[in-house]
Parts: C-alpha cells; sequence; structure tokens
C-alpha cells in the first residue's frame, strides 16, 4: 500500500531553525516533493529530491533517503510567515502514470 | 503572468443540486488535475487530464465527472452533493506525465446546505 507520515504540528521560535520529518511508503517512488499551503490557500511548490541527499534553496533544504523511505525539510531564520502547513508529497509510478500522494500535512507556528 | 485560475473561489450550493467548478491555464500544460482537500486533510486525486485523456482515481465517486474542452480549461461537476463533499477543491497542472512540479489554483472553497 501507499502511506505517508508526518507530524501533525510543530511550534518553533522566530530565528530557529526547524525540521519537519516524513516517511513514506510506496510501491513506485519516482520523487519527492515539499509545499507549503497557508491556511485557505493553494499548495506552493518548496523543493523536489529524487536522488538521495540534501537540496538547498535559500532558507529552505530538503533530504531524501530512499533506502530509509524518509524525508525532511530544513527551514532556517524562521519568520512569522513561515507559519503555513508543510506537505509532503510522493510521486508514485505505480498506477502506470505518475501521480502525487499527499501526506495530510505539517502545521508549524512560528512564534515571536 | 502564466498562471492557474479557478472559478468560483467560493460556491455555495444546496444538498443534491448539480454545481460546477472550473480552471483555467495560462501555462499550456499538458496534464490538468483535480483535488478534493477536506480540513486538516491531505489533497485528494480525483481524477486527471493528460491532453484529452481522462484518468478517473478508482475510488473517486461518480458523483463527480470532469470535462476538458479544450487545452486551457477543465470543469469539475458535482452531480448530486452531498454535506460530505463540502471541501477546498483544488486544480493543478504539470507540464507533462512525467510528474514535474505541479502548478496549483487557489482553490474553490465549496459549502453545501
Amino acid at each position: 500500500g501507499q502511506n505517508i507520515d508526518q507530524p501533525t504540528e510543530m511550534t518553533a521560535t522566530e530565528g530557529a531553525i526547524v525540521q519537519i520529518n516524513c516517511t513514506y511508503q510506496t510501491s513506485g517512488f519516482n520523487g519527492l516533493f515539499w509545499y507549503q499551503q497557508h491556511a485557505g490557500e493553494a499548495p506552493t511548490f518548496l523543493s523536489y529530491n529524487v536522488l538521495d541527499g540534501l537540496e538547498e534553496k535559500g532558507r529552505f533544504s530538503s533530504f531524501l533517503s530512499r533506502s530509509k523511505g524518509y524525508s525532511y525539510l530544513l527551514l532556517k531564520e524562521l519568520q512569522m510567515k513561515d507559519s503555513a502547513s508543510y506537505l509532503c508529497a510522493v510521486r508514485d509510478f505505480s498506477g502506470g502514470y505518475n501521480k502525487l500522494i499527499f501526506g495530510a500535512g505539517t502545521r508549524l507556528a512560528v512564534h515571536p | 503572468d502564466a498562471m492557474v485560475i479557478q472559478n468560483p473561489r467560493y460556491q455555495v450550493t444546496q444538498f443534491g443540486k448539480p454545481v460546477t467548478l472550473s480552471c483555467s491555464q495560462t501555462l499550456n500544460h499538458n496534464v490538468m488535475y483535480w483535488y478534493q482537500q477536506k480540513s486538516s486533510q491531505a489533497p485528494k486525486l480525483l481524477f486527471h487530464y493528460y491532453d484529452k485523456d481522462f484518468n478517473n482515481e478508482a475510488d473517486t465517486p461518480d458523483n463527480f465527472q470532469s470535462r476538458r474542452p479544450n487545452t486551457s480549461f477543465c470543469f469539475l461537476d458535482i452531480r448530486s452533493p452531498g454535506l460530505g463533499d463540502a471541501a477546498m477543491y483544488l486544480c493543478a497542472t504539470s507540464r507533462d506525465k512525467g510528474g514535474t512540479e505541479q502548478f496549483f489554483g487557489p482553490g474553490t472553497r465549496l459549502t453545501v446546505l
């Protein structure tokens, strides 16, 4: 089957670093995405990993270990505007075409 | 700016009254997707079009239909909305079936009375 797990909620302090973990089980793994979603808005793309290792993009970094079925999103120098849900999504090809399977999201609250 | 547009942003309908949500894109992408997202849950793929080829997810209820008359537009029809269909409906596009980055529209929040 297909399963994506990530913590429901996290809190952090402005200026700090936070790591949001995601574990997944899928039969046709073909890449992993992280999206940011503010309340009542559409998800926006943050990062994409298809090979093992770390991808860095400004204050955001994402890591993937395919053998462990594990990814994390690292947010540095947290700002208040980073308060949002962070969705881990696996691209799965087991149905004969690529589709994204989303986790339920991690709600991050950044406090002053 | 190239974008994905959804209209209306908020839709209220009555139990059992058919409703249509629309999505348009100026990205000229081949693939268009419809997702349903209920409060605090993951977006759930309902179906997608690759060009004119329609792909329905196995667990999408028959109550949900879609049309794509041309590259730019895609519609979600809910034939007989129930209370459980109240949700945010997200349209997304991607350039090809390779599953490159999906671009999401702002969503339509559907309320069923």
